[in-house]
Order: structure tokens, then C-alpha cells, then sequence
């Protein structure tokens, strides 16, 4: 089945301890980001990648970083995490192609006390 | 920057009503214009897109769109909701004229349909 899946789907942390959340898709999609969602806002792009190795800060990058070593995997890290980044993340995957729209995965929210 | 507008926050109707929500971007160029649906608890999926041609574009479940290039405007539309259409909704736009692949999320409109 083709999906994005992200891990965890939950997760409670502290200030300060870095986490790391993963997505992978299996559509072998070049283009992948991160997105966060808080009530009110919609949307907001974190990060985006348009190929291996090849990554730009979307709308609100501070405070993440990301990587993309294999086309598959598009982990977002959050090194020192702050009550500010709780939210309900959101990784998405497309072709490079203009004419497409995204697939989701099923999001991870996290809270951070 | 582009922005891209739901004036429609929260939307409450009883089951057969009609539903227009409505969604505007700021964007001058070209323009790729997507409607998602979240129901609760869920993630995000597509219920139709646009991308050229017939500027009335319709969807799964019953939902139709209409593009109005004029008025920089891609409302959605369902003649009769039923209680399962109880769900957030987002406009999301893409600049078809650039390289850049990031779609604009508007802030969502959440819909409520009691029975």
C-alpha cells in the first residue's frame, strides 16, 4: 500500500531533550516536508526537500532540522525542544512533477512540558 | 509571500443542507488549487484538485469546486452534507508557474453537521 508513515504518533517530552520523529514513504516520491498544525493557523511548512541531500527551510524552520540521505526518509529533529513546538506534526511526500498534490501521513502529536 | 484565506472558521448545518465554503488566494501566476479534508482524529486527504480546463472540478463525496481566476477564489461546494461530512477543511494552493513545490494551507474550516 502506498503510504507515508511517521513514528511516534504520540509523544510527551521535557524542554531540552532532543527528539527526533520519522516518515518514510514507499511511493519513492522525490519531493517530501514537514508541516505543523495548530488551531487557527492551518498549515505551516517547516522544511521541504526536493531530492537526496538537497533540503530548504519552509515558513517556520526555527528550532528544526532535517535530513534526507536516502529518497525514502525525511526525519525532523527537534534538538532542543521548547512548549512553543507542541504541536501536531504532519509529513507529506509528493512527485516532482507540478501537477500533484501531496500525500499525508498520519501525523505525530507532541507535547512538550 | 502568498496567503491563502478561509474566512469561514467554524460552519454549523443540519443534515441535507447546502455548504459553500469559502477559500481566496493572493497569488497573481499560475496556480495549482487543492481542497483536503480532515475528520477528526485523522490525517490529511484530498477531496479534489485543480490544476487547468474546466474551472468547475468535481470530487469525491459529493464536493465540487469552481475556480474564478477574477476573483482569485476556489470555493467548495456539496448540495446536500450529511453527518459524516463533519470534518475540518482546508484550501491549499501551489504556484503552478515556479519551481517551488510547497503548497499554502489556508487556516482550515471546521464543519459541523448535526443530524
Amino acid at each position: 500500500e502506498a503510504q507515508v508513515t511517521q513514528n511516534p504518533r504520540y509523544l510527551i517530552t521535557v524542554t531540552g531533550k532532543k527528539l527526533t520523529v520519522t516518515c518514510s514513504q514507499n511511493m519513492n516520491h522525490e519531493y517530501m516536508s514537514w508541516y505543523r498544525q495548530d488551531p487557527g493557523l492551518g498549515l505551516r511548512q517547516i522544511y521541504y526537500s526536493m531530492n537526496v541531500e538537497v533540503t530548504d527551510k519552509g515558513d517556520v524552520p526555527e528550532g528544526y532540522k532535517v535530513s534526507r540521505k536516502e529518497k525514502r526518509n525525511f526525519p525532523l529533529i527537534l534538538e532542543s525542544p521548547s512548549p512553543n513546538q507542541t504541536s501536531l506534526y504532519f509529513c507529506a511526500s509528493s512527485p516532482s512533477g507540478a501537477n500533484y498534490g501531496y500525500t499525508f501521513g498520519s501525523g505525530t502529536r507532541l507535547t512538550v512540558v | 509571500a502568498q496567503s491563502v484565506s478561509q474566512h469561514n472558521h467554524h460552519v454549523i448545518l443540519s443534515e441535507a443542507a447546502s455548504l459553500e465554503l469559502g477559500c481566496n488566494y493572493s497569488y497573481g501566476g499560475t496556480v495549482n488549487l487543492f481542497w483536503y479534508v480532515q475528520y477528526p482524529g485523522q490525517h490529511l486527504q484530498l477531496l479534489l484538485k485543480y490544476f487547468s480546463g474546466d474551472p468547475l472540478v468535481k470530487g469525491i463525496k459529493g464536493f465540487e469546486a469552481e475556480f474564478i481566476k477574477s476573483k482569485f477564489s476556489f470555493n467548495l461546494r456539496k448540495p446536500s452534507v450529511q453527518w459524516s461530512d463533519t470534518a475540518e477543511y482546508f484550501c491549499a494552493v501551489k504556484q503552478g508557474d515556479t519551481g517551488r513545490r510547497a503548497l499554502t494551507f489556508g487556516s482550515g474550516t471546521r464543519l459541523q453537521v448535526q443530524p
